[in-house]
């Protein structure tokens, strides 16, 4: 099982809707959450990050974490073109370990 | 200014060749990363660097060597380049005081070995 997996996609919404981006991860005892954006050949923003189970609402995003479950999400509110781009989610384990990365969904809003 | 800065941002190397890709910070971050990116493959870790006087392996450290200089720089080397090492390499940065982790990238370097 890998460590964090997530939908490579194309995961494709229209203008306005909302993209809904999962992620499970394999170690129970991961600490940290974070979802990065990506746009072609450029290099990973962090969007957010959460540690507590439940919601946490920036802007048009929110992430949601579900410790028992082992999977976060992150949903993108009135989706726009310029929100096409890769998402990748990352988790920490403990403080003594980096970070370890999903590959990323694509995720295409059309017009 | 960039936070996280790396250089040069364009290579095009010949195989056999030694190559040095740097990676400076004005975060005050203690931790530095190296990590390479090829399509369908993610984000894959090459070395980290918890403080000065610490270097760890990543999944893929072969062919690959790093320095860390002082706080702020840390440099990536390809001893012997060659064409499978072709890929775009990002540099990241996190600060462990925070607890959360959360690391900060360069703008990366993309690298062509011929």
């Amino acid at each position: 099982q890998k460590e964090v997996e997530q939908n490579s996609g194309p995961l494709s919404v229209p203008e306005g809707a909302i993209a809904s981006l999962n992620c499970t991860y394999s170690d129970r005892g991961s600490q940290s959450f974070f979802w990065y954006r990506q746009y072609s050949g450029k290099s990973p923003e962090l969007i957010m990050f959460i540690y507590s189970n439940g919601d946490k609402e920036d802007g048009r995003f929110t992430a949601q974490l579900n410790k028992a479950s082992q999977y976060v999400s992150l949903l993108i509110r009135d989706s726009q073109p310029s929100d096409s781009a890769t998402y990748l989610c990352a988790v920490s384990k403990s403080g003594n370990t980096p970070l370890v990365f999903g590959k990323g969904t694509r995720l295409s809003v059309i017009a | 200014d960039a936070d996280v800065t790396q250089t040069p941002r364009n290579r095009i190397t010949k195989t056999g060749k030694r190559i040095m890709l740097e990676c400076s910070q004005t975060k005050g971050h203690d931790r530095m990363y190296w990590y390479r990116q090829d399509p369908g493959l993610g984000l894959r870790l090459i070395y980290y660097s918890f403080d000065v006087k610490d270097i760890n392996k990543g999944e893929i450290s072969d062919g690959y060597s790093v320095s860390r200089q002082a706080q702020a720089k840390f440099s990536l080397s390809l001893e012997s380049a060659i064409p499978n090492q072709t890929a775009l390499y990002f540099c990241a940065t996190s600060d462990a005081g925070t607890g959360i982790h959360e690391q900060y990238f360069g703008p990366g370097t993309r690298l062509t070995v011929t």
